[in-house]
């Protein structure tokens, strides 16, 4: 198992731009995450999802989106980049609610 | 939801064990009590988790005080690979509960 997979690991966008990061998961886990990490801090939760068609926002979901139209797919998208966007975002999945999380590598994005 | 205190950092040998603590005073009695770790430019990993009794795994032990306010993650003979920031959540409905701290950074001389 490839476990938890996310893509890119690097991207640097100007501010005002578009992108989309990438999750996916072979563990066919139903309980899929995003959360952002700035330094020296823990995690803050941005959305998540219980399953496919399945989504609910989380701590700091401003500036982001998510849809969950498969079980493996969990992508976040950042419609217009800003600054504050800046950090390093980890996906993570679930087999239960309450079951141990499983991360991916994380995303660093730049905002410039 | 449970606030927690943890060092900001711990520094310890290689090859001898390591305590670290946490501290949880206003934990409910329904909620267990997580630990994960972050290596250097990885995402996080799940260590252990224990809600009343001393739980062991092939990671770690979690000792937890008779009053839950309290508990420690024992390294029982650490490496260099476990240097990392260990944080220590109390939780107990949902994962997307649970709030992550700053943690502590382990730091383990050669």
């Amino acid at each position: 198992n490839a476990g938890v997979t996310q893509t890119p690991k690097f991207q640097v966008l100007k501010t005002g731009q578009s992108m989309t990061l990438q999750c996916a998961q072979d563990m066919n886990h139903e309980y899929m995450s995003w959360y952002r990490q700035d330094p020296g801090m823990g995690l803050r939760l941005i959305h998540y999802s219980v399953g496919a068609g399945i989504t609910d926002q989380g701590e700091v979901p401003n500036g982001y989106n998510v849809s969950r139209s498969t079980t493996e797919d969990f992508p976040l998208r950042l419609l217009s980049a800003a600054p504050s966007q800046t950090s390093v975002y980890f996906c993570a999945s679930s087999l239960y609610n309450t079951g141990e999380l499983f991360f991916g590598e994380g995303s660093r994005l730049t905002v410039l | 939801d449970a606030k927690t205190t943890q060092p900001n950092s711990m520094e310890s040998n290689e090859e001898e064990p390591v305590h670290l603590p946490c501290n949880h005073s206003t934990i409910s009695g329904t909620d267990y009590i997580h630990w994960y770790r972050q290596l250097p430019s990885q995402g996080p990993e799940y260590v252990i988790h224990g809600l009343t009794s001393n739980v062991n795994n092939r990671m770690a032990s979690l000792a937890i005080a008779e009053d839950r306010k309290s508990s420690t993650l024992i390294l029982h003979r650490a490496t260099l690979r476990d240097a990392a920031v260990y944080y220590c959540i109390p939780g107990g409905d949902s994962n997307y509960q649970l709030i992550w701290g700053a943690g502590t950074k382990l730091i383990i001389k050669p």
